[in-house]
C-alpha cells in the first residue's frame, strides 16, 4: 500500500490560533478526505473533496474549517480559530476513482490545543 | 441512522489462540464493509473490503467474512505482532465516506 505523508506529525497550538495541516496526495487519486480521531474515540468523517471542491461534509465541519489544494499538489485542512475540543489526530485519506472503494489513510497529525 | 458496533472492545489472546472479532452493522444500502488495522499513534492500515453477503477474504492469519447483518474478522494462530486495534467501517447509501465503529483492541501475549 502506498504511503501518504502528512505534516506536521505533531502540532501544539494556543487556543484561538489558526493551524494548517498538510497532506501529500497519491498521484492519480481523485477523491480526498479528512477524518479525525479524538483520543480514545472512533474515527470520524470531516469532509470529502473531489474535482477541486467539497463534495460532502459532516456536522463537525463547520465554518471554522476549510480545505483546499493550494498548489495542485498538497491537500490542506485549515482550522481558523482552534478550540480545546479540536485536539485530536487528523488523518487525510485518498481513493483512486469512482467505484473503487479502497481508501488509503495518511500517517496522521496529532493536534494539541492548549 | 447508520450504526456500526464492534465487539468485544478489548481482547487478550495467548499466542496461537485463535479467535474472532465481530462487527455488526445497520445501514441502508451497504456498498462496502472495510476492515482496518490501527497501531497506536498511526493511521488506519487497510486490510479488506467486502461487498456482498457470503463474501470472504484472507490475508496471512486473517480472514474476513460478511453476512447481511455482520462481519467477522477471524484471527488464526495469532502472533504478538498482530496486537493492534482493528477497525470496521462501512460505506452505505449515497455517502462517499466511511462510517467507523469504535474498534476492538487486540493484545496477543507471547
Amino acid at each position: 500500500e502506498p504511503e501518504v505523508t502528512q505534516t506536521p506529525s505533531h502540532q501544539v497550538t494556543q487556543m484561538g490560533q489558526e493551524v494548517i495541516l498538510r497532506c501529500v496526495p497519491i498521484s492519480n487519486h481523485l477523491y480526498f478526505y479528512w477524518y479525525r480521531q479524538i483520543l480514545g474515540q472512533k474515527v470520524e468523517f470531516l469532509v470529502s473533496f473531489y474535482n477541486n471542491e467539497i463534495s460532502e461534509k459532516s456536522e463537525i465541519f463547520d465554518d471554522q474549517f476549510s480545505v483546499e489544494r493550494p498548489d495542485g499538489s498538497n491537500f490542506t485542512l485549515k482550522i481558523r480559530s482552534t478550540k480545546l475540543e479540536d485536539s485530536a489526530m487528523y488523518f487525510c485519506a485518498f481513493r483512486p476513482a469512482p467505484g473503487h472503494y479502497g481508501y488509503t489513510f495518511g500517517s496522521g497529525t496529532r493536534l494539541t490545543v492548549v | 441512522e447508520d450504526q456500526v458496533t464492534q465487539s468485544p472492545e478489548a481482547l487478550r489472546l495467548q499466542e496461537g489462540e485463535s479467535s474472532s472479532l465481530n462487527c455488526s452493522y445497520t445501514v441502508s444500502g451497504l456498498r462496502g464493509l472495510f476492515w482496518y488495522r490501527q497501531d497506536p499513534g498511526k493511521g488506519p492500515e487497510f486490510l479488506f473490503t467486502l461487498y456482498s453477503a457470503g463474501e470472504e477474504k484472507e490475508k496471512e492469519r486473517l480472514k474476513a467474512t460478511l453476512t447481511k447483518k455482520e462481519s467477522f474478522l477471524h484471527i488464526t494462530a495469532p502472533k504478538p505482532e498482530d496486537s493492534a486495534t482493528y477497525l470496521c467501517a462501512v460505506q452505505a447509501g449515497g455517502a462517499n465516506n466511511l462510517f467507523f465503529g469504535t474498534g476492538t483492541r487486540l493484545t496477543v501475549i507471547p
